[in-house]
């Protein structure tokens, strides 16, 4: 059964990092697209980025563009969001996904 | 950007209603096209995926059509589960978007 289980979320203060990890069972992510998705509270959803499966590209918001990485790490089968520079409207939950398949989601909150 | 305009916003419908929401995408993206509902305080499922393929495990009483710009998810005989936020999403060119969302509530 494939399942991804998102953790690393949590309070940071503005200007800070934090690193999100996605662990996938049931497939591989050497060989897969996945995507970040994220919705702020009281929002809708919104697109973060995208790590294709053939050569690992990566596409970003423009509003992380420069400020958040996607990677993987296959040796452990999991995905990775670093996030750099955080704003206040960086906070939302974020949703680790694969095609139809989705996390819980993660609770990222940036605030002072 | 490819802006997905989603409508309604909002709508009342009974248990049993046969329920039609909207995509309009600003250009054309072919069938890229998926249609999901959430809860609230849960993740989103994937109803829709290619503009009309059922994903797997999704009752038949959902159904999608359209191609190019413009998209309609069917809901057939609502049912009291059914009662959520529905958005679209666009994967034909990045950044990908997703439609505002429409909240179906109970009438």
């Amino acid at each position: 059964e494939v399942q991804v289980l998102e953790s690393g979320g949590g309070l940071v203060q503005p200007g800070g990092s934090l690193r999100l990890s996605c662990a996938a069972s049931g497939f591989s992510v050497s060989n897969s697209a996945m995507n970040w998705v994220r919705q702020a509270p009281g929002k809708g959803l919104e697109w973060v980025s995208t790590i294709t499966s053939s050569g690992g590209s990566t596409f970003y918001a423009d509003s992380v563009k420069g400020r958040f990485s996607i990677s993987r790490d296959d040796s452990k089968n999991t995905l990775h969001l670093q996030m750099n520079s955080l704003r206040a409207d960086d906070t939302a939950v974020y949703f680790c996904t694969k095609g139809g398949n989705w996390g819980q989601g993660t609770l990222v909150t940036v605030s002072s | 950007d490819i802006q997905m305009t989603q409508s309604p916003s909002s709508l009342s419908a009974s248990v049993g209603d046969r329920v039609t929401i909207t995509c309009r995408a600003s250009q054309g993206i072919r069938n890229d096209l998926g249609w999901y509902h959430q809860k609230p305080g849960k993740a989103p499922k994937r109803l829709i995926y290619a503009a009309s393929s059922l994903q797997g495990g999704v009752p038949s009483r959902f159904s999608g059509s359209g191609s190019g710009t413009e998209f309609t998810l069917t809901i057939n005989s609502l049912q009291p589960e059914d009662f959520a936020t529905y958005y679209c999403l666009q994967y034909n060119t990045y950044p990908w978007t997703f439609g505002q969302g429409t909240k179906v509530e109970i009438k």
